[in-house]
C-alpha cells in the first residue's frame, strides 16, 4: 500500500530534551516536506526536500533540522524542544516539487513540549 | 503578504445543500497548482482537487468541484448535496511553479446540519 509513515504519532516532551520524528514513504517520490498544523494558523511549511541531500528552508524552519540521507527517510530533528514547538507535525510527499503534484500526507505527529 | 487567503474561518449548511468555501492566492508566477484539502475531526489530510493555473475548465471531482477565477485569483471550492461526512476542516493550498514552497490558507471549519 502506497504511504507515508510517521512515528511516533504522540509525543510528550520536556524542554530542552532532543527529539527525532520520523517520516517514510514508499512512493519513490522525491520531494518531501514538514508542516505544521496550529490553531487559526493553518499548515505551516517548516522543511522541504527536492532529493536526496537536498533540502531546503520552508517559512518556519526556526528550531527544526532536517536531513535526507536516502530517498524515503525525511526526519525531523528538533535539538532543543520548547513550548511554543507544542502543535501538530505533518510529514507530506509528491513524485516531484512541480506545482501539478499533489502531495501526500502522513497520519501527523501530535507532539507536546512541556 | 499572505498568499493563499481563507476568510470563513467556520460555516454552517444544511444538508443537501451546496456550499462554497472562499480561497483566494496572490502569486506573480504563471505556472501554479491550486489544492483543496479535507481534514476531517481524526486528524488525517485528504486530498479533494487540484486546478492547475493553465486548465481552461474548472475542475470537477464527484461533488466537489473548483470555481477557478483566475483574473480575481480565487480558487474557491463548491460541495454540491452536502453530507454529514463533509463536516471538516478545508484547506486550500498553493504550489507555485518556480518557487518550491507550499503555501496553505488558514482554513476553514464546515458543519454539516442535518
Amino acid at each position: 500500500e502506497a504511504q507515508v509513515t510517521q512515528n511516533p504519532r504522540y509525543l510528550i516532551t520536556v524542554t530542552g530534551k532532543k527529539l527525532t520524528v520520523t517520516c517514510s514513504q514508499n512512493m519513490n517520490h522525491e520531494y518531501m516536506s514538514w508542516y505544521r498544523q496550529d490553531p487559526g494558523l493553518g499548515l505551516r511549511q517548516i522543511y522541504y526536500s527536492m532529493n536526496v541531500e537536498v533540502t531546503d528552508k520552508g517559512d518556519v524552519p526556526e528550531g527544526y533540522k532536517v536531513s535526507r540521507k536516502e530517498k524515503r527517510n525525511f526526519p525531523l530533528i528538533l535539538e532543543s524542544p520548547s513550548p511554543n514547538q507544542t502543535s501538530l507535525y505533518f510529514c507530506a510527499s509528491s513524485p516531484q516539487g512541480a506545482a501539478y503534484n499533489e502531495q501526500f500526507f502522513g497520519p501527523g505527529t501530535r507532539l507536546t513540549v512541556l | 503578504a499572505q498568499k493563499i487567503t481563507q476568510t470563513q474561518p467556520g460555516m454552517f449548511v444544511q444538508e443537501k445543500e451546496a456550499v462554497t468555501l472562499d480561497c483566494t492566492y496572490d502569486t506573480s508566477d504563471p505556472s501554479y497548482g491550486l489544492f483543496w484539502y479535507k481534514q476531517p475531526s481524526s486528524g488525517e489530510m485528504i486530498f479533494l482537487i487540484y486546478q492547475g493555473s493553465y486548465d481552461q475548465q474548472n475542475a470537477t471531482e464527484g461533488r466537489y468541484s473548483l470555481n477557478f477565477q483566475k483574473a480575481r485569483k480565487s480558487a474557491n471550492l463548491v460541495i454540491s448535496a452536502s453530507q454529514l461526512g463533509d463536516s471538516a476542516m478545508y484547506f486550500c493550498a498553493m504550489r507555485e511553479e518556480g518557487y518550491q514552497k507550499v503555501t496553505f490558507g488558514t482554513g476553514t471549519k464546515l458543519q454539516v446540519i442535518p
